[in-house]
């Protein structure tokens, strides 16, 4: 099974600054079809997920060009540019490549 | 635009079987789609419970695997969930969703506890 795990955020996090979340895969997710299905979600209270990067760094339609994704391989990296009230929630990584998992989610305060 | 809307018990015995239907709506599940199940504890993070392609393929969590079966029922254009024996482990809110990897299709959610 591939075992996401992804870093803490040191909270709280200043508006207008720049914000980093890692996550580490277990194993490649390089599939065979050589795609990496990596994304990134996130989570505002009460309301579910909602997709903000596919394929490692392919932004989902509407989803501000202050959010960027990146990585290769095992190590991925979601970064937010400049920080909104809004971006507050939990982000989780997600892998498709071997099943679906989740990673444990990164909660970002303001 | 395509709604999907979980219903079923919130309120499952000990021991006795979970089940869920989404409705899908603005879109068919006939299409070329994978079709999910995620819940959340109260206060937790997400765990994929398994999906369904059109073609009635499915993939399960190897963790619940032997307990959970997930159903498509094209006439009614809905997904179903079986979870059975569950423990109060199993308390979560569920939700479907059309594959979460590069979709942004959710339902609201349905919240199920498992309580005698």
């Amino acid at each position: 099974d591939i075992v996401l795990t992804q870093t803490t955020l040191s909270s709280p996090v200043t508006l207008g600054q720049p914000a980093s979340i890692s996550c580490r895969s277990s194993q490649s997710l390089v599939h065979s079809d050589g795609n990496t299905y990596l994304s990134w979600l996130h989570q505002r209270p009460g309301q579910p997920p909602r997709l903000l990067i596919y394929k490692i760094s392919n932004r989902f339609s509407g989803v501000p060009d202050r959010f960027s994704g990146s990585g290769a391989g095992t190590d991925f990296t979601l970064k937010i540019n400049r920080v909104e009230a809004e971006d507050v929630g939990v982000y989780y990584c997600l892998q498709a490549t071997q099943l679906i998992t989740f990673g444990q989610g990164t909660r970002l305060e303001i | 635009q395509v709604q999907l809307q979980e219903s079923g018990p919130g309120l499952v015995k000990p021991s006795g079987t979970l089940s869920l239907t989404c409705v899908v709506s603005g879109g068919s599940v006939s299409t070329n789609h994978w079709w999910s199940w995620v819940r959340q504890p109260p206060g937790k993070g997400l765990e994929w419970v398994g999906e369904i392609y059109h073609s009635g393929t499915t993939n399960y969590n190897p963790s619940l695997k032997s307990r959970v079966t997930v159903s498509l029922d094209k006439s009614k254009n809905q997904i179903s969930l079986e979870l059975s024996s569950v423990t109060a482990a199993d308390t979560a809110i569920y939700y479907c969703t059309r594959a979460p990897y590069y979709d942004n299709y959710w339902g609201q959610g349905t919240l199920v506890t498992v309580s005698s």
